[in-house]
């Protein structure tokens, strides 16, 4: 069984530019949820997607986008980018039922540095 | 609002017991979550309480009291791999929708 798998790990930009992070949710799961992890931090809830339906958002600007694709995998857009969107950006996926117990099963993370 | 409150740092020898707290506020509260992880790594899920009362997986356990609003986590024969930062996150349908909502972390140092 595949896990989460993000890409890429690492990658540094400059302001104002646009970054996409790509997520492969694992097998069976159809719902994914994007997090930012600031250094030292807890995982910042962004959005979910299910079944291809932002089903979910956090406090985040509409500069962050996403989609989610009919095979589950999902991309997190960042337009404009600001030296405070540096951080690590976490995939979780779970089977719908997944949420009812809590449990997401976390990619490694993408890193992202905005120089 | 939604807030979740873990001490920042904890400190144990090896061998010994820890306990991590979390006090939360919320509305639409389903539940409890704990995750670990260490420096670099992805968070792993620990345990989830969604009724109150102990919850018991090998060396780790996870309380829960939803009229204080309260949860912990004990980790008993600490060793050093359970260095790590840990999590508890709230399961919660504020908004309209289910998601999970973490705490700050406890950062977790075991020593010799």
């Amino acid at each position: 069984e595949t896990g989460v798998t993000q890409s890429p790990t690492h990658l540094i930009k400059t302001r104002g530019q646009q970054v996409t992070l790509r997520c492969s949710s694992q097998s069976g799961h159809n719902t994914v949820s994007w997090y930012q992890q600031a250094l030292g931090q807890g995982p910042q809830f962004i959005f979910q997607y299910y079944r291809e339906e932002e089903n979910g958002r956090g406090n985040f600007p509409p500069r962050f986008s996403g989609l989610q694709f009919p095979n589950y995998s999902s991309e997190l857009n960042v337009n404009a980018l600001e030296l405070d969107d540096s951080a690590l950006y976490l995939c979780a996926s779970s089977p719908y039922a997944g949420v009812n117990t809590g449990e997401l099963f976390f990619g490694e993370g993408s890193r992202l540095t905005v120089l | 609002g939604q807030s979740l409150e873990q001490p920042s740092e904890v400190t144990a020898v090896e061998g010994a017991i820890v306990q991590i707290n979390c006090t939360y506020q919320t509305s639409g509260f389903y539940g409890l979550s704990w995750y670990q992880q260490h420096d670099g790594g992805a968070p792993t899920f620990l345990s989830y309480n969604a009724l109150d009362g102990l919850e018991e997986t090998g060396r780790f356990s996870s309380f829960l009291s939803r009229s204080d609003s309260y949860g912990y986590l004990l980790l008993q024969e600490l060793q050093m791999k359970d260095s790590a930062s840990y999590f508890c996150a709230v399961r919660s349908s504020s908004g309209g929708y289910n998601k999970l909502i973490f705490g700050a972390g406890t950062r977790l140092a075991v020593h010799p």
